[in-house]
Formats: structure tokens, C-alpha cells, sequence
């Protein structure tokens, strides 16, 4: 089976230009996060998508990100415009649904796209 | 005060230690409860999760979960320096929508 997807792995910007990211998630899977991890901290959610519906963007900066995730399966995110304090990790992660009594629904995470604005 | 608080480390240990990591919480509503692994350069990986109270053994892997602390432990054994890595604990609230809540993670590094 294969993993979440996700490109580009690295990407180098300067502080007020614009950036995308792209996921894949494994196949079937109706739940997709976009997670960002600053070095040295634990994934923070920025957004939550069931099929193609937004969940949970309490956490998303709406000034200057958004996702979507057309059709349930890829999705995008985008920064614009990028500052300084965006240069982390960013991670994708997909599970079949979400966590219902003692069903945990595993999350699967992507490798990452390493943002680094200068 | 953070949801989840986890020591950073560096934590080093010797090749055939005991490791044992820990987090603590302060929402009530958490009755999942997680620890990734992640190498360096790499998405999380699932090690173990927990519903509610109690211990889950998986192989060298042992994950105690205590409510009524409000503090989480995974415990390696023999540990091997394959286990390097930072080792994330998470939690998910029952209350409103499931939210994924992530500790900082530990930096474990076990020597050979």
C-alpha cells in the first residue's frame, strides 16, 4: 500500500512571496490534516478536511493560508504571503475516519515539506 | 500552561537501557492517548495508542496511561540504537471534534 505523498520535500522562499504544498493521501482514506512543526515542537494542526469538507481550521492563520481539498482526495496548501516565522515543517497525514468510541483510525503521516523562509 | 508538556531531552542512554519517557496533560476530556516515532527527516510514525486507563504492551514497548495524574509513560526495553529518534506523545479530547494535541517530543539518542 502506498503512503501519503507529498511534494515539493524542501522549498526555499523569500519572506512575501507565496508557496504551495501538495498531498496525496493513501488511497480511500476520508480524513486529511495538514500539520506544521517548527524545530524543536510537536505537529500543530492547522486544518482538518473529512472527504472534502473542513472540519477543524480553528488554528489556521486565514490571513495568510488556505487549503483545499477538491474532489476528497489531493489537497493543497498554500501561504501567501510568507513570513519569516512560517519556516518550518510542513506535514500530511491521512486516516481512514476519524477516531469513534474505542476505534482509534490510525493516522498516517507524509515525510514532510521543509519550509524555510529567509 | 500547555494541553500537553513533554521534556525535550536529550535524553542518552546506554544500549540495553531502560528508557522510560513521559508526558503530562491537564484537559480532562483526552481519552486517547498516543507515542510516535519520528527520525530525523521523517513524518511520525504510530508506536502505540491508548484508550483511556490502563497499559498496552507491544514487544520491547510498554505505554501506561494514568487519569487520574493526568500523566502518560512509554517504557523501552533493551533499548538498541535503531530506538534513536524523537518519540512524540498525543492525545485526542472526546469533546467537540478530534483534535490531535502533540507534545514537543523527546530527543532520544542510545549509544552503542
Amino acid at each position: 500500500e502506498a503512503g501519503v505523498a507529498q511534494s515539493p520535500r524542501y522549498k526555499i522562499i523569500e519572506k512575501r512571496q507565496s508557496v504551495a504544498f501538495w498531498c496525496n493521501p493513501i488511497s480511500g482514506h476520508a480524513t486529511l490534516y495538514w500539520y506544521q512543526q517548527i524545530l524543536g515542537q510537536g505537529p500543530k494542526l492547522l486544518i482538518q478536511f473529512q472527504n472534502n469538507g473542513v472540519v477543524d481550521d480553528s488554528q489556521l492563520p486565514k490571513d495568510r493560508f488556505s487549503a483545499e481539498r477538491l474532489k476528497g482526495v489531493d489537497s493543497t496548501l498554500k501561504i501567501q504571503p510568507a513570513k519569516l516565522e512560517d519556516s518550518a515543517v510542513y506535514l500530511c497525514a491521512s486516516s481512514p475516519a476519524v477516531p469513534s468510541g474505542r476505534t482509534h483510525n490510525e493516522q498516517f503521516f507524509g515525510p514532510g515539506t521543509r519550509l524555510t523562509v529567509l | 500552561q500547555k494541553e500537553v508538556e513533554q521534556d525535550p531531552g536529550p535524553l542518552s542512554v546506554p544500549e540495553g537501557a531502560i528508557v522510560s519517557l513521559n508526558c503530562t496533560y491537564s484537559n480532562s476530556a483526552f481519552q486517547y492517548f498516543m507515542w510516535y516515532r519520528q527520525y530525523s527527516r521523517k513524518g511520525p510514525e504510530l508506536l502505540m495508542y491508548t484508550y483511556s486507563s490502563g497499559n498496552k504492551e507491544d514487544g520491547r514497548f510498554t505505554a501506561q496511561v494514568d487519569k487520574s495524574s493526568k500523566y502518560i509513560s512509554l517504557f523501552i526495553r533493551d533499548s538498541q540504537p535503531s530506538d534513536s529518534a524523537t518519540y512524540l506523545c498525543a492525545m485526542i479530547s472526546t469533546s467537540g471534534t478530534y483534535k490531535y494535541i502533540f507534545g514537543t517530543g523527546t530527543r532520544l539518542k542510545v549509544l552503542a
